[in-house]
């Protein structure tokens, strides 16, 4: 059975850090690309990052571009987001997925929320 | 940027059909996928590549891409189905969500 197990996410000042994880099992986590999915508080969904089977191509949407940073060990089969400089605007809750590109977003994690408040 | 139109509901009786509309610029060019959230859960994907079903979803889940619009049909409709949902496409091979359709049944 497939799985994806975010880590617990948190409140975090504006202008702080934090990094999420994503364990996976069920699969062969390094062959395929994995991606993370935010929601907003009522909102709907937005893209956030792709990677690659590999990891060595990575994609992020612009509104995150420069401050965040995906990545993967895939020894560990472990798939992280690296968030720095952190706005109010990125409150939310934040989705790992299997797939990019020619890879639907088969499965979800359960979710995990950032919030960024003072 | 990209953008994919939703109307943000829809409200359909019990055993009719549901039509969930998603517009985008030559949208019939590419693959479109549908998600299904209902409150407090994940995405769940029930249609990939404009009409595949992944196993599990009904059979009354049913997917159309033409033109500019692709279209999320749910036939005889459950009060289960009552949810939102998000069709995906793709620009510039980045990943694009529609703003969501909340199906209200009733």
């Amino acid at each position: 059975e497939v799985q994806l197990v975010e880590s617990e996410g948190g409140l975090v000042q504006p202008g702080g850090s934090l990094r999420l994880s994503c364990s996976a099992s069920g699969f062969t986590f390094r062959d395929y690309p994995m991606t993370w999915v935010r929601q907003a508080p009522a909102k709907g969904l937005e893209w956030v990052s792709s990677i690659s089977d590999s990891g060595r191509s990575t994609y992020y949407a612009d509104s995150v571009r420069g401050r965040f940073t995906i990545s993967r060990d895939n020894s560990k089969n472990i798939l992280y987001l690296e968030m720095n400089s952190l706005k109010i605007e990125d409150t939310a809750v934040y989705y790992c997925a299997r797939g990019f590109r020619a890879d639907p977003f088969h499965y979800w994690g359960q979710g995990t929320l950032v919030t960024a408040s003072s | 940027s990209y953008e994919l139109t939703q109307p943000p509901s829809l409200s359909v009786s019990p055993g009719q059909t549901a039509s969930i509309p998603c517009s985008g610029d030559e949208l019939g060019d590419q693959y479109t996928s549908w998600f299904q959230q209902k409150p407090g859960q994940s995405p769940v994907l029930v249609i990939y590549e404009d009409n595949k079903r992944p196993s599990g979803v009904p059979e009354r889940f049913s997917g159309s891409n033409s033109g500019s619009t692709a279209t999320l049909t749910i036939s005889g409709t459950q009060a289960t189905d009552e949810a939102d949902y998000y069709c995906q496409a793709w620009d510039n091979s980045l990943v694009v969500f529609g703003g969501g359709t909340k199906l209200t049944v009733l």
